[in-house]
């Protein structure tokens, strides 16, 4: 079974540069996250989706970014403009409830 | 506010060292936790959930205990393989869906 994957693995733009992620999530899991991950931290959630809505999106900083997950599978992250505090790992994970899996993340670098 | 504290922030054990990594909570409610594996570059692994106080889990040199206030994760006679950052996670009020995770232990063992 295919675990969640993410595009791209690496990402370094310019800060006020626009930048997105992109997560498929293992089949059937109606759970999706999106974590930042800064060196030496635990992830952070950002925002949680229960298939289409999203339920849970208090940490995320609506200035800049910005999310969909449209027909409950595929999700999208967006950041416009980055700035240079956003260079970080950013994970998505997915879940039927329980445990989370994660994919491999996306190591955004912002210059 | 809950909160999840993992200690030590390191550890560098020779091969076949046993020890113990802890994860404390002041979770309302507690109910269960999680841990995970990190290998860098990657996103986390699960290894356990952890449901009650009094309940352990086994995986090859891994074994995980959960009280009231606290888990560990032993590691018997551990392998260079093994080295990697342990992370916990404990579900917040409202169900398993959101987690808070600590901030990782990570692990050197030496051949």
């Amino acid at each position: 079974e295919a675990g969640v994957v993410q595009s791209p693995r690496y990402k370094i733009i310019e800060k006020k540069q626009p930048v997105a992620f992109w997560c498929n999530p293992i089949s059937g899991h109606n759970t999706l996250y999106w974590y930042l991950q800064n060196l030496g931290q635990g992830p952070e959630l950002l925002i949680r989706y229960e298939n289409e809505e999203a339920v849970d999106d208090s940490q995320l900083p609506k200035d800049r970014f910005s999310a969909e997950r449209l027909k409950g599978v595929d999700s999208t992250l967006k950041i416009q403009p980055a700035e240079l505090g956003d260079s970080a790992v950013y994970l998505c994970a997915s879940s039927l409830g329980g445990e989370q899996y994660f994919g491999p993340g996306t190591r955004l670098t912002v210059t | 506010e809950d909160q999840v504290t993992q200690s030590p922030e390191a550890l560098r054990l020779q091969e076949g060292e046993s020890s113990s990594l802890n994860c404390s909570y002041t979770v309302s409610g507690l109910r269960g936790l999680f841990w995970y594996r990190q290998d860098p570059g990657k996103g986390p692994e699960f290894l356990f959930t952890l449901y009650s106080a009094g309940e352990e889990k086994e995986k090859e040199r891994l074994k995980a205990t959960l009280t009231k206030k606290e888990s560990f994760l032993h590691i018997t006679a551990p392998k260079p393989e093994d080295s990697a950052t342990y992370l916990c996670a404990a579900p917040l009020s409202g169900g398993y869906q959101k987690v808070t995770f600590g901030t990782g232990t990570k692990l050197q063992v030496i051949p």
